[in-house]
């Protein structure tokens, strides 16, 4: 299956502080990338969808302005936490779809402590 | 909107025991059917899928069916191992359908 690749693989920042996180699509070209936000022993929460070269879709509750998320090329998405608080201490997964592929590759995941 | 209900957890069992993890579907037209093992600490692995109905996605000696009729896509295997110990998602997705998983059913298998 394609591979998804995520960076870093786990951050602790301080309260306040911005983190970028990385997704790329290693294998083939990723028209379309998710981002997921997993609580402990809980199911994913969809946070966005990207597509690339336009802006994000974001769900329901999800701050666009705290979450950015830039889907710049075919194989490279991120997101960035801006002004980081504790309850943003999360699991944060990437996944992407390619133009008519019928599944979902998911990257390892990143986990985001902060302080 | 679309939706996907699992049974909920933990699931404990022996090993060598049948497992069955069952999983119910609401949506729209016909969605694939994805399930997803995520380990401790690791992301989401895809374990099988199952695209159109009655088709039967199988993998690593899991198996699920996709019942049309009863909008739903139960995980079963016949003999379990501590290594499928896992936390384990229903999903539904592909085409233009936004990926929605279920809450996730751990499993817990003793020697």
């Amino acid at each position: 299956g394609a591979v998804v690749s995520q960076h870093p693989s786990w951050v602790i920042c301080k309260s306040g502080t911005s983190v970028k996180i990385e997704c790329r699509s290693l294998d083939f070209q990723a028209t379309t990338m998710f981002w997921y936000r997993q609580f402990p022993k809980q199911s994913l929460m969809l946070m966005a969808t990207s597509n690339e070269g336009s802006k994000a879709t974001y769900e329901q509750g999800v701050e666009k302005d705290k979450f950015l998320i830039n889907h710049a090329s075919l194989t490279l998405s991120t997101l960035t936490v801006t002004s980081a608080h504790p309850e943003d201490s999360s699991f944060y997964i990437c996944s992407n779809r390619g133009q008519g592929v019928n599944e979902q590759y998911f990257g390892p995941g990143t986990r985001l402590t902060v302080t | 909107g679309d939706s996907v209900t699992q049974m909920e957890g933990p699931v404990t069992l022996s090993e060598e025991a049948f497992l069955t993890i069952n999983c119910t579907y609401t949506a729209t037209g016909y969605p694939s059917l994805f399930w997803y093992v995520q380990y401790p600490g690791e992301g989401l692995q895809l374990l099988l899928k199952a695209t159109k109905a009655d088709d039967k996605g199988s993998n690593k000696g899991f198996e699920a069916t996709y019942r049309k009729e009863t909008t739903s896509f139960h995980l079963e295997k016949g003999s379990v191992q501590v290594s499928d110990s896992a936390v384990y998602f229903c999903a539904l997705g592909g085409g233009s359908y936004i990926p929605t998983f279920g809450r996730g059913t751990s499993l817990i298998v003793h020697p």
